[in-house]
């Protein structure tokens, strides 16, 4: 069975850093790209960020560009992110789901993040 | 990367038909076949029902179908049935290499 964890969220100041983890089960980790999604307190889905099995494509959203790192440890079953420069509106649940081409079949339960003064 | 257009709510009764429309531009939906949607129910991470336009991932009843013309996509979901409640989200690869999601759509059963 599939299994994706998300841990790492929490209470953060603005400006402040906070980084995620996704344990991934149940598959081939290293064989699938990865991707984080996030979603505000009662507003939609946003894509945050891909990364392709081998960690040799990278992309992110334009409102995270420059603040949030992508990664993954194959050995660990592991995906991360990595997140400075923390923003009240980067305030939101945030998924990890592993990507197929570009669609998403599986996702975390998401852990929340909340940027707060 | 502006959000995909959705509807902010459908509504029907059960046994009936709606459509979700999903619209955007040459540079995302009507650019690829990567349009996929998701159901998402309160408290609960969203599942994907369609991807790549048409297609539906094992599990997922045949009442729901995708389709796009041009820079709009759409979700039919025929046979209404209570558990069917929830919102809807549609998505797109763009040409920038990344997703755009719709705004979601919030779908009552009556």
């Amino acid at each position: 069975e599939v299994q994706l964890v998300e841990s790492g969220g929490g209470l953060v100041q603005p400006g402040g850093s906070l980084r995620l983890s996704c344990a991934a089960s149940g598959f081939t980790f290293s064989s699938y790209s990865m991707n984080w999604v996030r979603q505000a307190p009662g507003k939609g889905l946003e894509w945050v960020s891909y990364i392709s099995s081998s960690s040799s494509t990278i992309y992110y959203a334009d409102s995270v560009k420059g603040r949030f790192t992508i990664s993954r440890d194959n050995a660990k079953n592991s995906l991360y992110l990595q997140m400075n420069s923390l923003r009240d509106e980067d305030t939101a649940v945030y998924y990890c789901a592993r990507g197929q081409l570009w669609f998403f079949v599986y996702w975390g339960q998401g852990t929340l993040v909340t940027v707060s003064s | 990367q502006s959000a995909l257009t959705q509807p902010a709510s459908v509504s029907g009764s059960p046994g009936q038909s709606i459509t979700i429309s999903c619209t955007g531009t040459s540079s995302d939906v009507g650019g690829y076949n990567y349009v996929s949607w998701y159901q998402q129910h309160p408290g609960k991470a969203p599942k994907l029902m369609i991807y790549e336009v048409s297609n539906r991932p094992s599990g997922v009843p045949d009442r729901f179908s995708g389709s796009k013309s041009g820079n709009t996509a759409s979700l039919t979901i025929s046979g209404l049935q209570a558990e069917d409640e929830a919102d809807y989200y549609c998505s797109s690869y763009t040409s920038s290499s990344t997703v755009v999601f719709g705004g979601g759509t919030k779908l009552t059963v009556l």
